[in-house]
């Protein structure tokens, strides 16, 4: 089975800049998931998408941060404009809410830095 | 209140060592109890889980979760350098449309020195 894909894997900007970053997640996971995790913190998610709506975007920076999950596969997390502190690695989960305890698998994640 | 706590240490053992782990949590409402580690430059990946309150054995691992104290551990027995990791405590909640979510504490650094 192959994992939860991430690209790009690194990405430098200057504040106010926007960035995008893409996910494929497991094959037939309906459940998709953005994390933020900062250098020395838990990841905190940001958003949460059951096929191609939205469950759960209540700490999601709307003014900056947004998301799709078209046809219920890919997603696309974007920010625009960038400021200083959204430098963290953003990760990807999927799940397939088979088992009550919810296995979420997460992809490498994307390194993102604001300069 | 961060809804689960984790010490984020760092925590240096020598190898060979029982490791111990721990978190508290707030909300009675969270059902699975789960550890995840982390490995420098990679996403978190599953240890185990757990449901109830009580011990789960896997390998030199041990997950405990103590409901009434709302308490979870994780034990590593014999630990070696391949060890060394972030471990992530978490929780899940369900969040309705039969899917649920997961909250995080801030992950204990682990060195296990040769």
């Amino acid at each position: 089975e192959a994992g939860v894909a991430q690209s790009p894997r690194y990405k430098i900007i200057e504040k106010r800049q926007s960035v995008a970053f893409w996910c494929n997640p497991i094959s037939g996971h309906a459940t998709l998931y953005w994390y933020q995790q900062i250098l020395g913190q838990g990841p905190k998610l940001l958003i949460q998408f059951q096929n191609n709506g939205v469950v759960d975007d209540s700490q999601l920076p709307k003014d900056r941060f947004s998301a799709e999950r078209l046809k219920g596969v890919d997603s696309t997390l974007k920010i625009q404009p960038a400021k200083l502190e959204d430098s963290a690695v953003y990760l990807c989960a999927s799940s397939s809410n088979t088992q009550g305890a919810n296995v979420l698998t997460f992809g490498a994640g994307s390194r993102l830095t604001v300069l | 209140q961060k809804e689960v706590e984790q010490d984020p240490g760092p925590l240096s053992v020598p190898e060979g060592a029982i490791v111990s782990l721990n978190c508290t949590y707030s909300n009675s409402a969270f059902q699975y109890f789960m550890w995840y580690r982390q490995y420098s430059r990679k996403g978190p990946e599953l240890l185990m889980y757990t449901y109830s309150s009580g011990n789960k054995e896997d390998g030199r691992f041990t997950a405990q979760v103590d409901k009434s104290s709302k308490y979870i551990s994780l034990f590593i027995r014999d630990s070696q350098p391949s060890d060394s990791a972030t471990y992530l405590c978490a929780s899940t909640l369900y969040s309705g449309a039969g899917s649920y979510q997961l909250t995080f504490g801030k992950g204990t650094k682990l060195s296990v020195i040769p």
